[in-house]
C-alpha cells in the first residue's frame, strides 16, 4: 500500500534559522510529488510541486524541496525561516497512471519563534 | 476565481444525530474529493468523484456515511448518525481534468467544515 511518511512532528526554530522537513514514500510507480501548507485558519494550500524535470523545485515564499528518487524522498528546505512561516506542511504523493489520486502525509507542525 | 466553498464552517451535534455538509467546487473541476482530517493528521480521502461518478469510495465507512454528487458539480457528505469518533474536520477539494489517467497537479481545497459530535 502507498504511504507518505514525515518524520519530524513538531519543529520549533527560532526566526532565520534554516528548515528542513523529511518526507519518504512507498511507491513502486512514478510519482508527482507535493508541499501543502496550512497557516493557522486558513486552508491547504500548494506550496510546491515536482512532477519531472530538475529534481530541485522552488515554490512560493522561498521553499524548495529535493526529489531523490534513490531515497524515495522530497525534502522540504528553507534557508531562513520567517515568524509567518508557522503553520502545518504535509507531504503528498500522486501515483501517475492511477487518475487523481493523493495520499498525504500526517504533517509537520513548524513553530518559528521571533 | 472563487475557490471551493464548503459549508457550515462548524458544526456541533448531539450523538447519533443526522449531519450533512455540502461542497461547491472551483467552476470547470471535474474531479471532487471529500478527505477527513483529525487532529493532528494528514487529510484521508473518503471519496472521490470524477464528474457525478464515485470512482473511489474505498474508504467511506458506508454503514453511516454517504455522499452524493448528482450533477457532477456540488456535492454533499451525509453522516447518519454520527458518533463520538466521527469528530473531525471534513475537507473537500477540487482537481481539473485528468488526462490519460495522469495526474494533473494541485488540488485545491475549502476552509473544511468541523464537526463536534457531543
Amino acid at each position: 500500500a502507498q504511504s507518505v511518511s514525515q518524520h519530524n512532528h513538531h519543529v520549533i526554530l527560532s526566526e532565520a534559522a534554516s528548515l528542513e522537513l523529511g518526507c519518504n514514500y512507498s511507491y513502486g510507480g512514478t510519482v508527482n510529488l507535493f508541499w501543502y501548507v496550512q497557516y493557522p485558519g486558513q486552508h491547504l494550500q500548494l506550496l510546491l510541486k515536482y512532477f519531472s524535470g530538475d529534481p530541485l523545485v522552488k515554490g512560493i515564499k522561498g521553499f524548495e524541496a529535493e526529489f531523490i528518487k534513490s531515497k524515495f524522498s522530497f525534502n522540504l528546505r528553507k534557508p531562513s525561516v520567517q515568524w509567518s512561516d508557522t503553520a502545518e506542511y504535509f507531504c503528498a504523493v500522486g501515483p501517475r497512471g492511477t487518475g487523481n489520486q493523493f495520499y498525504f502525509g500526517t504533517g509537520t507542525s513548524l513553530t518559528v519563534i521571533p | 476565481e472563487a475557490g471551493v466553498v464548503q459549508s457550515p464552517r462548524y458544526k456541533i451535534i448531539e450523538k447519533k444525530q443526522p449531519v450533512a455538509f455540502w461542497c461547491n467546487p472551483i467552476s470547470g473541476h471535474n474531479t471532487l474529493y471529500w478527505y477527513l482530517q483529525n487532529l493532528g493528521q494528514g487529510p484521508e480521502l473518503l471519496i472521490r468523484y470524477e464528474n457525478e461518478e464515485a470512482v473511489d469510495d474505498s474508504q467511506l465507512p458506508k454503514d453511516r456515511f454517504s455522499a452524493e454528487r448528482l450533477k457532477g458539480v456540488d456535492s454533499t457528505l451525509k453522516i447518519q448518525p454520527a458518533e463520538l469518533g466521527d469528530s473531525a474536520v471534513y475537507l473537500c477539494a477540487s482537481s481539473p481534468l485528468s488526462l490519460a489517467g495522469g495526474n494533473t497537479g494541485e488540488l485545491f481545497f475549502g476552509e473544511g467544515s468541523r464537526l463536534t459530535v457531543l
